[in-house]
């Protein structure tokens, strides 16, 4: 049971470059989420998505895009690199009601020089 | 916007010593959720708290829900290392789809 699933697991990018941060799920979830974890931080939400074709913002949403063509995968999108955007990226999944368990994957580490 | 804090933020104490953490706000929430993070892994979900003063176990793990519904602790018996981690709280106020607000998290670490 593979849970949450997130590639790459480490990525360095140039400031301006772009680039897609892959999150899938296999356990038929209709919510999943885009956190992002700096150092000696709690987690922010960047965007989520009640289900298939519906994305909404989180809290920190600017620098960031994201889609939901199916219920297994949920792409975040860097579009222009920034320092700032370091961090490390967590994608997590509930199956639906709120009291439910939101499954994390391991991350992605992000660094932008 | 609510504020929520974790206390302390850094924790180091020997193996089988006992120790609470916190977590306060000045907001009232509907639930609590605790998870626990280990290095270079998401966080995992430990437990949720519903009802004001509600008292949860789990093994040596002892979660309390403030009365008023601001406040939780997390107690723990006996620390051994593989209680290593970073411990979070995530409150709720309410239903809908809305992802998790987390605190800074209390860094635990147990020495043998």
């Amino acid at each position: 049971n593979a849970g949450v699933t997130q590639t790459p697991k480490f990525r360095i990018l140039k400031i301006g470059q772009s680039m897609t941060l892959q999150c899938t799920q296999d356990m038929n979830h209709n919510y999943m989420y885009w956190y992002r974890q700096d150092p000696g931080m709690g987690l922010k939400l960047i965007y989520y998505s009640v289900g298939a074709g519906i994305t909404d913002k989180g809290e920190v949403p600017n620098g960031y895009n994201v889609s939901r063509s199916t219920t297994e995968d949920f792409p975040l999108r860097l579009e222009l690199a920034a320092p700032s955007q370091t961090s490390v990226y967590f994608c997590a999944s509930r199956a639906g009601e709120w009291w439910e368990t939101q499954y994390f994957g391991p991350g992605t580490r992000l660094l932008v020089l | 916007t609510q504020l929520l804090e974790q206390s302390p933020q850094f924790l180091s104490i020997q193996e089988g010593e006992n120790l609470t953490v916190y977590c306060n706000s000045s907001s009232v929430f509907s639930s609590l959720q605790w998870y626990r993070q280990e290095p270079g892994e998401g966080p995992v979900l430990l437990v949720t708290v519903v009802t004001g003063g509600e008292v949860k176990k789990l093994k040596r793990l002892t979660f309390q829900f403030g009365d008023a519904r601001k406040d939780s602790s997390l107690h723990i018996t006996a620390a051994q290392p593989g209680d290593t981690g970073l411990y979070l709280c995530a409150p709720q106020q309410g239903g809908g789809a809305d992802g998790l607000t987390f605190g800074k998290g209390t860094h635990l670490i147990i020495q043998p």
